[in-house]
This record gives structure tokens, sequence and C-alpha cells, in this order.
């Protein structure tokens, strides 16, 4: 059974960064890409992107590049979400999940719990 | 704004049939990409409900059903419990992303 462990919420100020991690558990990590969700307060979940563990190319949705960073660190088996220059909108809960099937059915069954990040003077 | 639109909320009595439809386009659903549905409970993260248009991953009570046609695809929950009571999100492939509904919010009366 495969577990995502993220790291505890953030309190940031405008313009710093924040890394948010990813530690996977009971799978060959290097098997599944892993995927990045936001969730604003209040609104629905928004894929932002994702990042292939064996070549470790990402791919970044629309809206999320420039400013977002998705890393790996295969060792111990954990993705990284790294966004920069933070803006008030960036305050959210951000998800890793990890990827299943095939481009014309890819699906999320495993998710972390979430990590908070909020962005406030 | 989503390119797979949901209604925003659907609500029904214990015991009851309730369906939350996923409407999109011919560049997702209806080009063949399949759906998935995500529960959401409050405060806590998604959870894979039914992947491929109509499968149910173990655990997930055989209440829940998944389908699609056309441009569109609809979850149903039959015997309708309190704990059902969630935001309910479709998922499928559209321009080179993988695209999230709306969300719609599921209240047990």
């Amino acid at each position: 059974q495969a577990h995502l462990v993220q790291s505890g919420s953030e309190l940031k100020k405008p313009g710093a960064s924040v890394k948010v991690s990813c530690k996977a558990s009971g799978y060959t990590f290097t098997s599944y890409a892993m995927n990045w969700v936001r969730q604003a307060p209040g609104q629905g979940l928004e894929w932002m992107g994702w990042i292939n563990t064996n070549t470790r190319n990402p791919t970044y949705a629309q809206g999320f590049t420039g400013r977002f960073v998705f890393s790996l660190d295969t060792s111990v088996s954990t993705a990284y979400l790294q966004i920069s220059s933070l803006k008030a909108e960036d305050t959210a809960v951000y998800y890793c999940a990890r990827g299943e099937g095939h481009s014309g059915s890819y699906y999320h069954r495993y998710w972390g719990q979430g990590t908070l990040v909020t962005v406030s003077s | 704004q989503s390119v797979l639109t949901q209604p925003p909320s659907v609500s029904g009595a214990p015991g009851q049939r309730v369906t939350i439809s996923c409407t999109g386009s011919s560049s997702n659903i209806g080009a063949g990409y399949d759906v998935h549905w995500y529960q959401q409970l409050p405060g806590t993260a998604p959870k894979l409900l039914i992947y491929g248009n109509s499968n149910r991953p173990s655990g997930v009570p055989d209440r829940f059903s998944g389908s699609k046609s056309g441009t569109s695809a609809s979850l149903a929950i039959t015997g309708l419990q309190a704990e059902d009571e969630a935001d309910y999100y479709c998922q499928s492939y559209d321009s080179s992303s993988w695209v999230f509904g709306g969300g719609t919010k599921l209240t047990v009366l």
C-alpha cells in the first residue's frame, strides 16, 4: 500500500520562498510519476503539473511556470515543490499525488495529506 | 472556469439516489479520454472514487458507480448515507493537461 507524507504547514511573507516535501513509501518510487495539485481556500482542485521520477523531467501546467519548481531526491523517495517570490494568492493547500495509468486514462490513486502554505505579511 | 462543468451542489435524503454530472467537450471527454472521480471529505485530502469511467478501487462501496457517454460523464450514488456528504470532483484530459471539474458539494438532508 503506497503512502505519501507531506511536510507541515508553512507561514511565509510575500516575496519569500517555500519548499514542500512529499515522502513516498510502500512502492518503488521511480515506477510512478508524482503530480502536484493546488487547492486555494474554498476552491476546487487545480492540477499544477508532474515530474517523471525516472528522467526527472518536470512538466508544468499553464499558470505554474516560472516560480514553481518540481524536484526529486530519489535516494530518500521524496518529491519537492518549491515556490519562489511568494504572493498572497499562493495561499493554498498543496497536495502531491501519485500518477497512474496512461495518457488516455491517467488518474491519482494515492494522495499526500496536503500542506497548507499561507502567505501573509 | 474549468473545461469540465459540474453542478455546484446536489442534495438528497438518506437512502435516496443522486447523480452528479460532468460535462465536457470534443477536446476532452468527447475525444475519448477517460473520466475519473474523487471524493473529498471536509478537511481531508481527495480520495480516488472511480477510475477509467466506471471502475472502483478496492474498498469503495458498490453504492458508487460511474458512467460516460459522448461528451459527459456521471457519478451515481445509491443508498445515500450521511457520511457521503462531501465534495466530488471529476477529472479528465484536455490540451496536454489533466483537468478537474469545478467540484460538486453533496449535502445529505
